[in-house]
């Protein structure tokens, strides 16, 4: 399969622990993205890499949450210090930098419960 | 922020029916792009279209189609002859020129019931 995978599908975890996502792009794909998305809304952008550089950043990353792409390649979200107001589904999307539609291709998501 | 408002909550048609999603936006920026995305149950969001925001033309996909208006800041997206996979979510989104962030609407839920 060479679209976008997330690991961990779900994660369960209790207020105050860390957590961390990982996403691994399409493999051509420059551009990678995260979003958030909460039951019965629309996502929301949290942040942008082009390559390895991080280009966009959300007022809704607070200091809790950092993303990194070390190498342009796969991406990790890490949230410190979860809140119950964290759990949602994180998503992450990737496009090629030369697509002219401005497609993204997103991945299934990572499940947040923070109890 | 600049809204995109997708006022149908959830919609049930017949299989076969026509069925219309709305869309509407807010937009400062010269040059935007518009989207729409399906979400099925499984999850994973699938682009169906970009509209830029300098080319009004109508289009049609198959039993898909998207009608843009400027005037009244609206994208709609019409499925002609309904059938059970088209059940799903669709959103609606917008990015400007000078972003790579897409704001999304909240989303219709269409179901289409045999």
């Amino acid at each position: 399969d060479t679209g976008v995978s997330q690991d961990p599908r779900h994660k369960i975890t209790k207020r105050g622990q860390n957590v961390t996502f990982r996403c691994d792009p399409i493999s051509e794909h420059n551009r990678l993205y995260w979003y958030r998305q909460t039951l019965g809304q629309g996502p929301e952008f949290l942040t942008y890499f082009q390559n390895e550089a991080q280009l966009e950043k959300s007022r809704l990353l607070s200091d809790r949450f950092s993303a990194e792409r070390p190498k342009g390649s796969f991406s990790t979200l890490e949230i410190q210090r979860t809140e119950q107001g964290d759990s949602a589904m994180y998503l992450c999307a990737s496009s090629l930098g030369t697509s002219n539609t401005g497609e993204l291709f997103f991945g299934e998501g990572s499940r947040l419960t923070v109890l | 922020a600049q809204k995109v408002t997708q006022a149908q909550t959830e919609i049930s048609v017949v299989e076969k029916e026509d069925v219309t999603l709305d869309c509407v936006y807010e937009t400062r920026d010269t040059t935007y792009y518009l989207f729409w995305y399906k979400q099925p149950p499984s999850g994973e969001l699938v682009f169906l279209i970009r509209r830029n925001s300098f080319d009004e033309q109508n289009e049609i996909s198959g039993r898909y189609s998207w009608n843009f208006q400027k005037s009244t800041s609206s994208f709609n997206f019409t499925i002609t002859a309904s059938q059970v996979v088209d059940s799903a979510v669709y959103f609606c989104a917008r990015r400007g020129a000078g972003s790579y962030q897409l704001t999304f609407g909240k989303g219709t839920k269409l179901s289409v019931i045999p």
